[in-house]
């Protein structure tokens, strides 16, 4: 079974400054995806970014973008110049390739932006 | 962000009760899903239906009980629920239940049981 770690139960910054949360994934599968997801205190949780397993470039979405390590089975989220609307719980998932969309998820990083 | 709709949004209900709820999308989706989120634990699926089929079930005690009479509507029946059971239950779809496409999910049924 696929499980998913996030190490980080809550990280601060200010606002403007860059900030990177970890996750670490375990798997014997070599086809993948990997996703992060952002829940803000609103409660609907939309996705953030994703990549495909077999793409070694990392994927980029704005200020967002990602650090794969395959071999290392690690999967980061970089947030650039961050501001106060990205103040919310950011999950890490883990989904094989094939099958049902069965998304296994991470605990959670609670992130908050200060003004 | 009314793409995925949930209702009710709170729910206080006892043991002995028996409620639904229900989830709606409005995005021409084939797949739904149910996700349970309880505090200190990670979001877990419950429930994936392509089609209006049941592809998976996740080990899911049989108090829940999910129905999905067409590929816009996902309903599910809670009766005899423990303590444990309060959480916050989430509902997702995405266009087909195969390859990685978008899970889009609605805002969430917080469930409080007595």
């Amino acid at each position: 079974a696929q499980t998913v770690t996030q190490s980080q139960p809550e990280m601060s910054v200010q606002e403007a400054e860059t900030v990177t949360l970890s996750c670490t994934y375990d798997t014997s599968e070599n086809n993948y995806y990997l996703f992060w997801y952002k829940q803000p205190p609103s409660r609907q949780m939309i996705l953030v970014i994703r990549q495909e397993a077999y793409k070694q470039q990392n994927a980029t979405e704005n200020r967002f973008s990602v650090n794969f390590q395959k071999a290392a089975k690690s999967f980061s989220l970089k947030i650039s110049d961050s501001q106060l609307g990205d103040t919310a719980m950011y999950f890490c998932a883990f989904m094989k390739k094939g099958g049902a969309q069965k998304l296994v998820f991470g605990q959670g990083t609670r992130l908050t932006i200060n003004p | 962000e009314t793409g995925v709709t949930q209702t009710p949004r709170h729910l206080v209900m006892g043991m002995t009760n028996k409620k639904s709820l229900k989830c709606e999308q409005h995005l021409g989706h084939n797949a739904m899903y149910w996700y349970k989120q309880s505090a200190k634990k990670p979001l877990e699926l419950m429930f994936v239906y392509s089609l209006e089929e049941r592809v998976e079930n996740n080990s899911v005690p049989s108090r829940f009980s999910p129905e999905c009479p067409n590929s816009s509507h996902l309903f599910l029946h809670l009766h005899t629920l423990q303590p444990e059971d309060s959480a916050l239950y989430l509902c997702a779809s995405s266009q087909e239940a195969g390859g990685w496409d978008t899970q889009y999910f609605g805002p969430g049924t917080r469930l409080t049981v007595l």
